[in-house]
Parts: C-alpha cells; structure tokens; sequence
C-alpha cells in the first residue's frame, strides 16, 4: 500500500506553460509539505500544511501556489514555469509534531523538466 | 537560527566494512530531534533512524547506530556491515519540538565498493 504519493513521476514540459502535482497520503497524517530538490540535491521546503492551514510558507515566488483540499491531499500549481522550475518536487507528510515526534514520510518525488 | 553542517560530501566504504558519516547541528535548543534519511538512486527519501534528544541511549535500527554526542553538537551515523544496497545519498536533519521545519544538512554521498 503506497504511504505517500505523487502524480506524475515525471514532468516534461514547455517554458509558460501551468502545471501542476499532485500529492496524497493514506497515513492519517495532520501535516503535509512541498519540498524542492535541485541538481545538487540540496532539500528546500516550500510550503507545509497543518489540517489544511498554511504554517510553513517560505520565500519562493508567487508562481507556486499550493492547495490542500482536505488533510489527506496536498496539490502544488505552478504557473508560468522557467527553467530554473527544473528540479525534482518531494510531497511529505508527518504527524503533528505537537503531537508525537515522528518523522516526515517522502512521496518518490517528481522530476519536472521545463525546456 | 539552526544549521546542520555534512562536512563529507562523499564517502566510500569497502563491502561488509563499518562507515561512520558526520553531522554536527547548531542550536540553542534542549528539546529537539535528529533524523538521518538515506536517498537511494530511485530518489526515494527513506527515514532510517532518529533520536529523541532527551535520550542519552544512542538509536539503533539493524546495522545502523548513531552516536549522538549533546554537548559537542554531533550525530554521526554508523552503518555496519556496508551492504551494495547501502549505496545513497545520506541527509542528516534537526527538528526543534513542536516545531513543523527539518532543517537539513547538505547530504553526503555513500559509495560502496564490491
């Protein structure tokens, strides 16, 4: 059974285009987040959702906008994609670290391309 | 503000031999938590082990074991027995309690050679 997951695994895509990822966790888990993985695989959180309240929204452009219909989905929408959109995207999820000090659960990632 | 430093970008460990990859962190904090996550080729992320900084007992899941040193601000990992399967990007992470960001080191990269 897939803990974590995300649609599509792979992304290919034109420059100005809109996409968007899809993500999804079946661990009952209250809290989500978006990560960003470029080439040299540095980790950079995004966003992060607690019972569909933003809490963590960090400095990346307004062409990223997240949204989390119910606690069991995250979905991220870019807009106007540029090239340096390519890297791979991490969907996550943990419990509520104020409730127990879990660790955070990783989707197998998407690997957008923009050419 | 907290950092985790991976002084070793790389790494290289001969089969069936015993690895130790370094993080240090910095904080000001009592009451945190430190994970290591282990990213194969597939680019799966994978929570190998972490450690309640209240405890003193290191962690310990299989072949792998932390050293978790407070006062110094280190949390090494130790894999033994190194297996092919081992062969990973190695991500070492801090979490202040009750706070939802992982702060995470750079990753070092763990060669295996048959």
């Amino acid at each position: 059974d897939t803990a974590v997951s995300q649609t599509p695994k792979y992304l290919v895509t034109q420059m100005g285009n809109d996409k968007s990822i899809k993500c999804e966790q079946n661990l009952g888990h209250d809290t989500m987040y978006w990560y960003k993985q470029d080439s040299k695989k540095f980790l950079k959180i995004m966003f992060s959702y607690n019972n569909k309240e933003l809490i963590i929204n960090e400095t990346v452009p307004n062409r990223f906008s997240p949204k989390s219909p119910d606690k069991a989905h995250l979905n991220l929408h870019i807009n106007s994609l540029e090239l340096g959109d390519s890297a791979v995207y991490f969907c996550a999820s943990s419990l509520s670290p104020l409730a127990a000090p879990s660790g955070q659960f990783f989707g197998p990632g998407t690997r957008l391309t923009v050419l | 503000a907290q950092t985790v430093t991976q002084s070793q970008p790389e790494m290289s460990v001969q089969e069936a031999e015993t690895v130790t990859l370094s993080c240090t962190y910095d904080t000001s904090e009592s009451d945190y938590y430190l994970f290591w996550y282990k990213q194969p080729p597939s680019r799966q992320m994978i929570l190998v082990i972490r450690q309640e900084a209240y405890k003193q007992q290191n962690a310990t899941e299989n072949r792998f074991s932390v050293n978790f040193q407070k006062a110094a601000k280190s949390f090494s990992l130790k894999i033994s027995d190194s297996q092919l399967g081992d062969a990973a990007m190695y991500f070492c992470a801090y979490r202040r309690n009750s706070n939802y960001q992982l702060i995470w080191g750079a990753g070092t990269k763990l060669i295996i050679k048959p």
